[in-house]
């Protein structure tokens, strides 16, 4: 059984630019959330993906978008990236199941904006 | 989700046992009690949830009040690499969709040699 990976590890923007992060679900799972952890700071929710549907969305403005692929995998878009948009992005995967719901993370992408 | 209230750090004595509180005293009736940790660089790691029993696994230990609005996890014998922040999360489980997880700021265990 894989875990949840992400890729890549760390890079390097400029502010305005676009940036995609990836995220490979582990086996079996069929939802991904992901969230933002700014630096001494607990996650923030940004959005969940299930079924290839955004399934709820927390605070963030809508130049952060997703996809949810059919293999489960999933993408996290962030357009005209701002300084504050520095943080390490965690993708968590999820199997929907009645009553129960643990979430997985990947080791997280650590995004600088400069 | 009911708000969660932790002390900000603690430090613990290798081998020994680590207590972390955690304060949740307007937990509603289907809100379970989540424990997380994450080591410095590496993403969340689940450990442990209850409703209202105590509940024991490979991990850890939680004990919950009867009440419901406080909780601890116990750490048996702390070892270096349970070093980590720890986040209570009280969270509702719902059938047919998952739900995000709302972090505070958690607890800095240190574990000292």
């Amino acid at each position: 059984e894989t875990g949840v990976t992400q890729s890549p590890t760390h890079l390097i923007k400029t502010r305005g630019q676009q940036v995609t992060l990836r995220c490979s679900s582990q086996s079996g799972h069929n939802t991904v959330s992901w969230y933002q952890q700014a630096l001494g700071q607990g996650p923030q929710f940004i959005f969940q993906y299930y079924r290839e549907e955004e399934n709820g969305r927390g605070n963030f403005p809508p130049r952060f978008s997703g996809l949810q692929f059919p293999n489960y995998s999933s993408e996290l878009n962030v357009n005209a990236l701002e300084l504050d948009d520095s943080a390490l992005y965690l993708c968590a995967s999820s199997h929907v199941a009645q009553g129960y719901n643990e979430q997985f993370f990947g080791p997280g992408t650590r995004l600088t904006v400069l | 989700d009911a708000k969660t209230t932790q002390p900000t750090s603690m430090d613990c004595a290798e081998g020994r046992a680590a207590n972390l509180p955690c304060n949740h005293s307007t937990i509603s009736g289907n809100e379970y009690v989540y424990w997380y940790r994450q080591i410095h660089s590496q993403g969340p790691q689940y450990i442990i949830h209850g409703l209202k029993n105590n509940e024991t696994n490979e991990m850890a230990s939680l004990i919950i009040t009867e009440d419901r609005k406080s909780s601890t996890l116990i750490l048996p014998h702390a070892t270096l690499r349970d070093t980590a922040v720890y986040y209570c999360i009280a969270r509702a489980i719902s059938s047919g969709s998952a739900r995000q997880l709302t972090f505070g700021s958690g607890t800095q265990l240190t574990v000292l040699p």
